[in-house]
């Protein structure tokens, strides 16, 4: 069965840097999305993005953040000056279309900001 | 604001027994409702999901009940098992974009 898939699982980046997630998003998905999770909070979207260009995105996902569909399958969310409340677990989902469709998720990326 | 409140925050069931978890919603633009499992250290992952032109949908163990009135709709877990146990998240979205708006979470534990 197709999955999302994200790397690395876990990263560990100093306040002020610069950190890249990846994702992998199914093979024949259209919409893309990071979503992130606070320990012990829930699941709060932070984009979605669509024919290359974002389609929403929600007011956590400020300057700070960017998110760039580099080639034909990687779909990547850039963290340009890490904070401390950056701490969290992040999310990549894809769906086939909009409005009733499935995300599916993948297995996340824990990013822990010293 | 929050979209979607859910609840109980936890929830101790006997093997067997029946699981039912809570959600209600503020905007009625809303028109997709998905529920989603999540075991630790894994991405949700979607169990069972409503259209609001339906009341009812059941899908093995797992029912959705719905009710637009009332701006609610819940999960029931029948005969649950200790291997349901996880966090269950209710979510909903709305056209023309798909963010989904997930609740709290509910951490539900199955006893033996």
């Amino acid at each position: 069965e197709p999955e999302v898939t994200q790397t690395p699982s876990h990263q560990v980046t100093q306040m002020g840097q610069e950190v890249i997630l990846r994702c992998v998003p199914i093979s024949n998905h259209l919409y893309f999305y990071w979503y992130r999770q606070i320990l012990g909070q829930k699941v709060e979207f932070l984009v979605s993005f669509y024919n290359n260009e974002i389609s929403e995105k929600s007011e956590i996902f400020d300057d700070q953040f960017s998110v760039e569909r580099p080639d034909g399958s990687n779909f990547t969310l850039k963290i340009r000056s890490t904070k401390l409340e950056d701490s969290a677990m992040y999310f990549c989902a894809s769906s086939w279309g909009t409005s009733g469709y499935e995300q599916y998720f993948g297995p996340g990326t824990r990013l822990t900001v010293t | 604001q929050q979209q979607v409140k859910q609840s109980p925050q936890s929830l101790i069931v006997q093997k067997g027994g029946i699981s039912i978890i809570n959600c209600a919603y503020e905007n009625t633009a809303f028109d997709y409702f998905p529920w989603y499992q999540q075991f630790p250290g894994k991405g949700p992952a979607l169990l069972i999901a409503i259209r609001p032109d339906v009341s009812e949908k059941k899908e093995g163990r797992f029912t959705i009940s719905f009710n637009k009135s009332a701006k609610q709709f819940s999960l029931h877990i029948m005969d649950s098992q200790p291997g349901d146990s996880a966090t269950y998240f209710c979510a909903a979205s709305n056209p023309p974009g798909n963010q989904f708006y997930f609740g709290t979470g509910t951490s539900l534990t199955v006893i033996p």
